[in-house]
């Protein structure tokens, strides 16, 4: 089965620093991966997303992604975070075998501090 | 904002009843995905609906139910509400299968 790991909760980051947050995954076959971004007592938004190609993907927001096959990575970075970054980020998996079910990390809360 | 829609943003039920959670699709989207998430939890897949026929399920029992109309917009009912059903509902819709998910609000489900 298809899955991605969110391994920090939370990530803490001054205002204009540089954020990682990250994501690995375990699939078969090729990785459809997905980052969406969640504010309080919102539905998901989308960011970006990597099908294939170009190993960076720039999304939304300033926020880019780095697909890393080895790894089995695809951490969300940002060179300046802002303030109003703060919200809770997920990771996310599309199982085209299976449907093109979604399956989604735990989240990780970011929290960028002026 | 995406242009999916859910009604209504909350509601309260008690255990044992019956609740319909409704969804609007973007326009020109053919398929809807519903997931529940839970609170402090990623959300989870509860079923897909395509050109009005379910296309996938996840892990939930036959009491979840839903509906997919001629213009999209889908329903989700649950039936026989349990607390650990307390939860945000929320809708996705995407151009066809295969592509992005677009989600809508959400729906708050707190069942007492």
């Amino acid at each position: 089965a298809q899955s991605v790991a969110q391994p920090e909760d939370q990530v803490n980051v001054a205002e204009g620093n540089p954020l990682t947050v990250k994501c690995t995954y375990s699939v078969s076959g090729n990785p459809y991966l997905f980052w969406y971004v969640q504010y309080p007592n919102r539905g998901l938004q989308f960011l970006l997303k990597y099908i294939t190609g170009d190993n960076l993907v720039k999304g939304s927001y300033g926020f880019e992604a780095e697909f890393n096959k080895s790894q089995t990575s695809f951490h969300l970075k940002k060179p300046s975070a802002l303030v109003s970054d703060s919200a809770l980020y997920f990771c996310a998996v599309r199982d085209i075998g299976d449907f093109n079910k979604f399956y989604f990390g735990s989240g990780t809360k970011l929290n960028v501090k002026p | 904002e995406t242009g999916v829609t859910q009604s209504p943003t909350h509601l309260i039920k008690t255990r044992g009843q019956q609740v319909t959670l409704r969804c609007s699709s973007q326009s020109g989207h053919n398929t809807v995905s519903w997931y529940q998430q839970a609170l402090g939890q990623g959300p989870q897949f509860i079923f897909q609906y395509y050109r009005e026929e379910e296309n996938g399920r996840g892990n939930f029992p036959p009491r979840f139910s839903g509906l997919q109309f001629p213009n999209y917009s889908s329903e989700l009912n649950v039936n026989a509400l349990e607390l650990d059903d307390s939860a945000l509902y929320l809708c996705a819709s995407s151009l066809n299968r295969e592509d992005t998910q677009y989600f809508g609000p959400g729906t708050r489900l707190t069942v007492l």
